[in-house]
């Protein structure tokens, strides 16, 4: 598969509970992208990694929020003690060339609801 | 940091006829002008991009220009489909690439049959 795949899709949960994202990226590029999507605006950098070193962080990513690429493949988004405006879309994406230069792939996402 | 202003917010055109959208930006650095296309419910996939050592790039239906001086770029659709029906959104980057885009808040194109 050469997309970037994205687990679970739809998650409902109630504030204060923790949740985590799982995203797998195409294959041996060592760049992965997370970013926040909320209704009617456009994708907000949350996060970067190449390999398993994270490089970049933005001032969205509060401390109740970790990402982590242990092996610098495969990455999780973890949430923790959920709010409200947690609610959202969270994808993930890859630099569609292994170089990193121009298009971003992005996956289906996982879209967040807290109740 | 970089600040992307999208315009308008909603478009709605006659099937046939050209569209056109037109993004703002802050950092003079930036270098990497590309467009994404959202369907409802899909992901955002891009359909063009600029970088800044051109003025213009033309792909079938769709152009992208770019003024440097103004800190200004458009997309521009001609000959409209019922297909083109989408959320546009611009981006801009001052690292070349994938790294540091900045988004804008999004164009809803609706293609009036």
């Amino acid at each position: 598969d050469t997309g970037v795949s994205q687990d679970p899709r739809h998650k409902i949960t109630k504030r204060g509970q923790n949740v985590t994202f799982r995203c797998d990226p195409i294959s041996e590029h060592n760049r992965l992208y997370w970013y926040r999507q909320t209704l009617g605006q456009g994708p907000e950098f949350l996060t970067y990694f190449q390999n398993e070193a994270q490089l970049e962080k933005s001032r969205l990513l509060s401390d109740r929020f970790s990402a982590e690429r242990p092996k610098g493949s495969f990455s999780t988004l973890e949430i923790q003690r959920t709010e409200q405006g947690d609610s959202a879309m969270y994808l993930c994406a890859s630099p569609l060339t292994a170089g990193g230069t121009g298009e971003l792939f992005f996956g289906e996402g996982s879209r967040l609801t807290v109740l | 940091g970089e600040n992307v202003e999208q315009h308008p917010s909603t478009l709605s055109v006659q099937e046939g006829d050209s569209a056109v959208i037109k993004c703002t930006y802050s950092d003079s650095a930036s270098n990497y002008f590309p467009w994404y296309k959202q369907e409802l419910g899909k992901r955002p996939q891009l359909i063009i991009d600029i970088r800044s050592n051109v003025g213009e790039k033309k792909d079938q239906r769709i152009a992208v220009t770019l003024n440097k001086t103004a800190k200004h770029f458009s997309l521009h659709i001609t000959e409209t489909q019922p297909e083109d029906s989408a959320v546009y959104f611009c981006a801009a980057s001052q690292r070349g690439g994938a790294d540091g885009l900045t988004f804008g808040k999004g164009t809803h194109l609706i293609i009036q049959p």
